[in-house]
């Protein structure tokens, strides 16, 4: 069966500070990867996505990037962490097929003080 | 753009039924998915429907879709307190490309 890791669960950072925020996928191959942010426990803001090794879809201008240096790996970074992103990070895979289907990590918690 | 419709909060008491409503976008939808979110948790598929049907039941979950006006309901039977948690609609997004749009996402409350 699939399952979805993030780590870490929970970070508090100062800003100005870099960020590396990692999510593997097991038990499938060529997912599709999902980088979600929800502020203050409610909608959900799709961040980045990515199709492939290497292939990165960027769905909103900010401080964050994504890559995916493995197929099954998908890492969200900052280089320099903002106040405003403080929030739920959460990464999804999907399989690809015709029902659009996501299954979600456990998330983390990020608070840039 | 328009967006997925919820009503934010929904308070029932133990043992009752919840009937939660979505109002989502775009009548082509292939599937439109219910996910639960548990406080500090991810985001747990629940049930989805596939649009050519009008009703789904799973268990104490029934899906009832109304295609024409765009309108998804998950109601859950005999709800228990371990139910209350935000609940999403999702429909896939209508530029295509693998994604969902996501609802705004009710919370239940379920009270003894």
């Amino acid at each position: 069966s699939q399952t979805i890791h993030q780590w870490p669960a929970t970070l508090v950072q100062p800003v100005g500070s870099p960020l590396s925020l990692e999510c593997t996928v097991e038990g499938t191959s060529n997912p599709n990867l999902y980088w979600y942010r929800q502020a203050a426990g409610r909608g959900l803001q799709l961040l980045f996505y990515s199709i492939g090794i290497g292939q990165i879809s960027s769905e909103v201008p900010q401080n964050l990037s994504a890559s995916r240096p493995q197929d099954r790996q998908f890492i969200l970074s900052s280089k320099k962490l903002l106040l405003s992103d403080s929030g739920f990070y959460l990464c999804a895979w999907s399989p690809g097929t015709g029902k659009n289907e996501q299954f979600f990590g456990p998330g983390t918690r990020l608070t840039v003080l | 753009g328009e967006d997925v419709e919820q009503s934010l909060f929904l308070s029932v008491r133990e043992g009752d039924s919840s009937v939660i409503n979505c109002t989502y976008t775009d009548s082509s939808s292939t599937y439109l998915y219910w996910y639960k979110q548990e406080p500090g948790a991810g985001l747990q598929l629940l049930t989805y429907i596939f649009s050519n049907m009008d009703m789904k039941q799973d268990q104490r979950l029934t899906v009832l879709l109304n295609k024409k006006d765009k309108h998804l309901s998950l109601r859950i039977a005999d709800t228990q307190t371990g139910d209350s948690a935000i609940y999403f609609c999702a429909e896939p997004f209508t530029g295509g490309g693998n994604k969902l749009t996501f609802g705004t996402g009710t919370q239940l409350k379920v009270e003894l």
